[in-house]
């Protein structure tokens, strides 16, 4: 167990909808950071919230939004799924928000859109 | 941006025999430089790191080394076991930055 919490760990939906993918951080992490894993590619990296504020964004679609809460917890919500959606989604947290740093990785949320 | 390329794509090697997976950046202010091992079905895992003042690492049978000149960066794995089978992926980020910037990884499959 990595500390980071990721719910659900699987999630099938129909084109068009909307779902919400949790993170908890590990305890006392204020980073959390999103990435999007589709098959055979590598981590493609989407958002960082630092303390409840967004810090960095990289290839989010519009669609897509998140969050973080005053409890640090962050949802990543997907809206108008299409079927290219369909991917792992990796939350990850740090204790810090830049320097030399590593993250810790949840075990992901399976997304398929169908 | 930054931009990270990762070699070979897949690698399988005999069981006790060495791998390695070089790895070249493009960003000359990257300082640091993680590697992460993916398992099936489980998140990516932080396995060593190197900053950016020192050339080589080692933890046990896995060592890295970084050539900042060349911008090249290696994972070596010594008398690899069969739990090395796994996708590995190089990273980088610089001090400023909030991100890592991954490689698209290598798929180590351990023979035998």
């Amino acid at each position: 167990d990595s500390g980071v919490t990721q719910t659900p760990k699987h999630l099938i939906t129909a084109t068009g909808q909307r779902v919400t993918l949790r993170c908890s951080p590990r305890s006392g992490d204020l980073s959390v950071y999103w990435y999007q894993q589709s098959l055979d590619q590598g981590l493609q990296f989407l958002i960082q919230y630092y303390n409840g504020e967004e810090r960095a964004k990289g290839n989010i679609l519009e669609r897509f939004s998140a969050q973080q809460f005053p409890d640090l917890h962050s949802e990543l919500n997907l809206s108008s799924l299409e079927l290219g959606d369909s991917a792992l989604y990796f939350c990850a947290s740090s204790g810090h928000s830049g320097g030399l740093h590593g993250y810790t990785f949840g075990s992901g949320t399976r997304l398929t859109v169908v | 941006g930054e931009n990270v390329e990762q070699h070979p794509s897949t690698l399988s090697v005999q069981e006790g025999d060495s791998a390695v997976i070089k790895c070249t950046y493009s960003d000359s202010a990257s300082n640091y430089f993680p590697w992460y091992k993916q398992e099936l079905g489980k998140g990516p895992q932080l396995i060593i790191d190197i900053r950016s003042n020192v050339g080589e690492k080692k933890d046990q049978r896995i060592a890295v080394t970084l050539n900042k000149t060349a911008k090249h960066f290696s994972l070596h794995i010594t008398e690899t076991q069969p739990e090395d089978s796994a996708v590995y992926f190089c990273a980088t980020k610089d001090s400023s930055a909030s991100k890592i910037i991954f490689g698209s990884g290598t798929r180590l499959s351990i023979r035998p």
